[in-house]
């Protein structure tokens, strides 16, 4: 069974400053078949990044993926005011078939 | 514009029963996979199920007590809930494949499921 551990818990930042969210896997995940997700509160996750470094449509390029095997880095270069929320790492196994993080929380410093 | 839509939430007593129901629109439905995927209050995401052309597949904490399915005519997907437990209080999200990369690209708002005991 594949675990995915995000780091840190918590991360404090001012608008502007850089992100860099951290997600471990417990195993080499499958083909690099790892995703990111923003949550915001009351709202449905979004996808963010697949297949490790793709954004996903209509996503901006201040955010970025990246890694393989088992280390995986989600990037916002300069952080606006709306990307304050948490963040989940996702991957494709076999066993579960998928798998989330546990949830980086951005928060204003 | 795709959409995906639950409905089914609501109150029940432990050892109940429950039927979520996913209507979406916007895409092909039969051409993709499906998923359920929720949120206990406060928590993170945990994956439930999924229904593709491969079959069906659950998380062990709820093998043998959900059973997902779908009606292509319908463009809708389901999620029997039987022998529910507290411990399955949790917002439910339908959500969609996206093809071939593994991942959830369309997601409805969510339905709560709350399991008195």
């Amino acid at each position: 069974e594949i675990v995915l551990t995000q780091s840190p818990g918590t991360l404090s930042l001012s608008p502007g400053e850089r992100a860099t969210l951290s997600c471990r896997a417990s195993q080499s995940v499958n083909n690099n078949y790892l995703a990111w997700y923003q949550q915001k509160p009351g709202q449905a996750p979004r996808l963010l990044i697949y297949g490790a470094s793709s954004r996903a449509t209509g996503i901006p390029d201040r955010f970025s993926g990246s890694g393989s095997g088992t280390d995986f880095t989600l990037t916002i270069s300069r952080l606006e005011p709306e990307d304050f929320a948490v963040y989940y790492c996702q991957q494709f196994g076999s066993s579960p078939r998928y798998a989330f993080g546990q949830g980086t929380k951005l928060d204003i410093k | 514009e795709v959409q995906v839509l639950e409905s089914g939430g609501g109150l029940v007593q432990s050892g109940g029963s429950l039927r979520l129901s996913c209507a979406a629109s916007g895409f092909t439905f039969s051409n993709y996979a499906m998923n359920w995927v929720r949120q206990a209050p406060g928590k993170g995401l945990e994956w439930v199920s999924t229904i593709s052309g491969s079959g069906a597949y659950y998380a062990d904490s709820v093998k043998g007590r959900l059973t997902i399915s779908r009606d292509n005519s319908k463009n809708t997907v389901y999620l029997q809930m039987n022998s529910l437990r507290a411990a399955d209080t949790a917002v439910y999200y339908c959500a969609k494949s996206f093809s071939g990369w593994y991942s959830f690209d369309y997601w409805g708002q969510g339905t709560l499921v709350t399991v008195s005991s």
